[in-house]
Parts: C-alpha cells; structure tokens; sequence
C-alpha cells in the first residue's frame, strides 16, 4: 500500500496572501495525484487531477505541481472560500489511499 | 446537472447488515465507474470500493478493511449504485459517500470528480 504523507497538518495564512501544501508518496506514483477541498459539513471537491489539471470549475488562482513522489498544491492568494482541509489521493495504485490532510485556517 | 444522493444510513447494531443506495442524475449511469468512501468522525477519507462500468464488465475492487463484508453492485436501468455492508464493526462508522470516476477508460486507477453529500452510517449496540 502507498502511504501518503501530508505537510504541515494546519497552515494559518492571512486572507490573500500565498499558501503551499505538500505531498509525499512512500513511492513513485508519476504524476497520478489528485487533491480534494472539503469544507466542514460538506464532501470533498476535486481540485487538481493529474498532479496539475484544475477540475471543471476551479480557479487559476489553484495549481499543482509534482511528479514521483513528491507534489504540492499551490493556492496563489487566498480568498475566504478557500480556508478548508485539503487531502491528497494517489491514483497509480490500488488501493487508493489519501494523505491525511491539511487544514488551512485563518489567521 | 450531475447528482449524487446517498441514502440508507442509519443506526445498526454490530454484526448487523444495511444496504446504501446511490441514485445518481445528470448523466449517462451506464457509461460510468462508480466509488464508494468514508469519512469516520473527525477523521480523514478513506476508500472503501470501486465498481467498474458494464463495457469493463462491472468488475470491482475494495480496501481490505471491508473486503468480504461489503458488496458494491449497480442497476444502470435505474441509475443506482449499492453498497451492501455485512457483519458490520464499531469501527466501520462514518459518512458514507458515493462518487463518479469521471474517466471513462479501464486504464489506471480511478480519482473522482462528483461526490454525494454522504449519509450517516453508525455501528453500535
């Protein structure tokens, strides 16, 4: 089973200001990497599919990055939208696993 | 507009059954790959089955958490996918959620681009 690594568990950013969230596969997965928003009391909503291809409705101000084992998802200025827990998902092997998250809170 | 809805959650003692539905709008069902994740409370995702489309002859996979217990299966003449969950655990409590693998191909390994709001599934005498 891959193990998906998520750093920092919060990041606390001031609204529009730049975050970047970090992702580690215990090994290579090419660029088969997903990541996913979920607010509190809400399923999850893809982002970033392919390690770098915005879902259907994302802003440009989201972008991924990464290849391997390592990959970040990077939010350029954050709006208040944006302050959720985002969590990694390797596609390359089954079973599908997730990191276990960043939260990322106003600061 | 694409849709998910989940249902069948509830309250269920441990070693008990129940049966998820998912009935799903907005697209062509038959064409589709299908998930199923949970949510424990407080706690991350975690996968838990995949259900291929007809053409890829609805064969499955599932984590090893829940392989044995649980069962996913679709009906395509109605637009609904289920998960059948046996002999059921304390620790299999959580939110439930059904999703579409938008990708329309065997090859690889699936993420998910539309995701029901979840139903509430808790195990516990």
């Amino acid at each position: 089973e891959i193990v998906m690594t998520q750093s920092p568990g919060t990041l606390s950013v001031s609204p529009g200001e730049g975050a970047t969230l970090s992702c580690r596969a215990s090994q290579s997965i090419r660029s088969n990497l997903a990541w996913y928003q979920q607010k509190p009391g809400q399923a999850p909503r893809l982002v970033i599919y392919g390690a770098s291809t915005r879902a259907t409705g994302i802003p440009a101000r989201f972008s991924g990055s990464g290849s391997g084992t390592e990959f970040t998802l990077t939010i350029s200025s954050l709006q208040p939208e944006d302050f959720a827990v985002y969590y990694c998902q390797q596609n390359n092997n089954w079973p599908l696993t997730f990191g276990g998250g960043t939260k990322v809170e106003i600061k | 507009e694409v849709q998910l809805v989940e249902s069948g959650g509830g309250l269920v003692q441990p070693g008990r059954s129940l049966r998820l539905s998912c009935t799903a709008s907005g697209f062509n069902f038959g064409d589709y790959a299908m998930g199923w994740f949970r949510q424990a409370p407080g706690k991350g995702l975690e996968w838990i089955g995949f259900i291929r489309s007809r053409s890829y002859g609805e064969t499955t996979e599932y984590a090893a958490s829940v392989k044995g217990r649980f069962t996913i299966s679709k009906d395509d003449s109605k637009s609904i996918a289920f998960l059948q969950m046996n002999s059921l655990k304390t620790e299999d409590t959580a939110v439930y959620y059904c999703t579409r693998d938008p990708r329309g191909y065997n090859f690889g390994c699936p993420y998910f681009d539309y995701w029901g709001q979840g139903t509430l599934v808790t195990v516990s005498s």
